[in-house]
């Protein structure tokens, strides 16, 4: 199982772009890389996911080096609303067993 | 937008009994996943079930738990002789292949009293 360092927290200020990095050293060739949002009682919601080099959608951006061992979130003019927990997963590549493993996740507090 | 539903959203009850924890899985969608949170501690992988018959599980998800697809729209949770220590937040997922992002319900709260 490939596992997942994240920082534990991060705080930004609304209007400002704000990046979360995750390492993910032994990553499978086949896996890819998925980031979820998660607010207070309530069920992680999908924000992105990518394979290699970049990804990028209405909300954010993911950026993955050539090597895949780590990823980089980018959520571009942060506002109070993604005051959020943002989860990194590694894994579900086809042919093989997955187990959804999802650390602490990076606590991201927007100020005004 | 498709939605992942559960039911109930708050579940009380008395350790011991058993509990029955309901999730209506995006139509279309084939690979079925429950996870629990307890306040404050992250997200954990229970089981998941592809074409009727569990696909991996964790140590957690042990002979208390069981899950069924009793027709074919609903996915469901079943705890037997619930604990103190099982009340937690039980997310349900779903998604249509493996690698595909999985769409969460927004949990029920069950607390064992």
């Amino acid at each position: 199982l490939a596992k997942t360092t994240q920082p534990i927290s991060m705080d930004s200020y609304e209007g400002q772009e704000v990046n979360i990095t995750c390492s993910h050293n032994n990553i499978a060739t086949n896996d890819y890389i998925t980031w979820y949002q998660q607010f207070p009682s309530q069920g992680p919601r999908f924000i992105i996911q990518g394979y290699k080099t970049k990804v990028t959608n209405e909300v954010a951006s993911l950026f993955i080096p050539a090597d895949r061992k780590s990823s980089t979130l980018s959520l571009p003019r942060v506002s109070l609303s993604d005051t959020a927990v943002y989860y990194c997963l590694v894994g579900a590549g086809t042919g093989g067993s997955y187990i959804p493993t999802f650390g602490r996740g990076t606590s991201l507090i927007v100020h005004p | 937008e498709p939605e992942v539903t559960q039911t109930p959203s708050h579940q009380v009850t008395q350790m011991g009994q058993e509990v029955i924890l309901r999730c209506v899985p995006i139509s279309n969608h084939l690979y079925f996943y429950w996870y629990r949170q307890i306040l404050g501690q992250k997200v954990e992988f229970l089981v998941s079930f592809y074409n009727n018959e569990i696909s991996e599980k964790s140590e957690i998800f042990d002979d208390q738990f069981s899950v069924e697809r009793p027709d074919g729209s609903n996915f469901t949770l079943k705890i037997r002789s619930t604990k103190l220590e099982d009340s937690a937040m039980y997310f349900c997922a779903s998604n249509g292949l493996p690698e595909e992002p999985q769409h969460f319900g927004d949990g029920t709260r069950l607390s064992i009293l």
